[in-house]
């Protein structure tokens, strides 16, 4: 079974501090994804990345930054944390091959600024 | 712009009936449909994808529909339990990079005993 693992399931941060997310997959998977969900917003793509270093904006990449050094690996910074970036964020990863392109998704992180 | 609507945020049942749950979406021309169902506190987990030239879909108690001239996918769960009580997600993905979905905002469907 693909396991998609995230650092954290809560975090607490105060404005102005930088966070760090953490998502990591053990299926090889070329695609990775960073979203937040808010209650009624649903499911909005910040970051995506493709293979190893390369990364492309999703809808809502303000305020944010990503990370992929190792193709297990992609995270995801907030450099300057605001109230507004309370939410849950989940990571995902997907297949490029094989016809399946279905997402795995971790089991979310939710983050609160103070 | 882009637009994936979902039937009404919430949906009740009798447990045994059939849900129906509908996706329906504007100005986009996807080329894989994909279900998932949420539970609180719970990343998404995928259930079924339909391509575009697949009309029907079945696994298990699940049928998905995808009909690309209505822009409308169904999907039923049939014989329905309280076990299914969840938010299920439908997403849509473009040719060529069919990893990159959008996902509508959902369906909360509660099936009661």
């Amino acid at each position: 079974d693909v396991k998609v693992t995230q650092s954290s399931r809560y975090l607490v941060k105060r404005t102005g501090e930088k966070v760090f997310l953490e998502c990591v997959q053990d299926m090889d998977h070329e695609n990775m994804f960073w979203y937040r969900q808010d209650p009624g917003l649903g499911l909005r793509l910040i970051y995506f990345s493709y293979d190893v270093k390369m990364k492309e904006k999703g809808d809502i990449p303000e305020g944010y930054s990503v990370s992929r050094e190792k193709k297990e690996r992609f995270s995801l910074i907030l450099e300057s944390a605001s109230t507004n970036q309370t939410s849950m964020y989940l990571c995902a990863s997907s297949p490029t091959s094989g016809g399946k392109y279905e997402q795995y998704f971790g089991p979310g992180t939710r983050l609160t600024v103070t | 712009s882009q637009k994936i609507e979902q039937n009404s945020e919430a949906l009740n049942i009798q447990e045994g009936k059939t849900a129906t749950l509908t996706c329906n979406y504007t100005n986009y021309s996807p080329a894989y449909l994909q279900w998932y169902r949420q539970d609180p506190g719970r990343g998404p987990v995928f259930l079924l994808l339909i391509r575009e030239n697949e009309k029907e879909k079945r696994k298990e108690r699940l049928k998905v529909t995808f009909d690309t001239t209505l822009k409308q996918s169904l999907f039923h769960i049939t014989a329905s339990q309280p076990a299914d009580s969840a938010t299920y997600l439908c997403a849509l993905a473009p040719r060529g990079f069919a990893g990159k979905s959008t996902f509508g905002d959902g369906t909360t469907l509660t099936v009661k005993p």
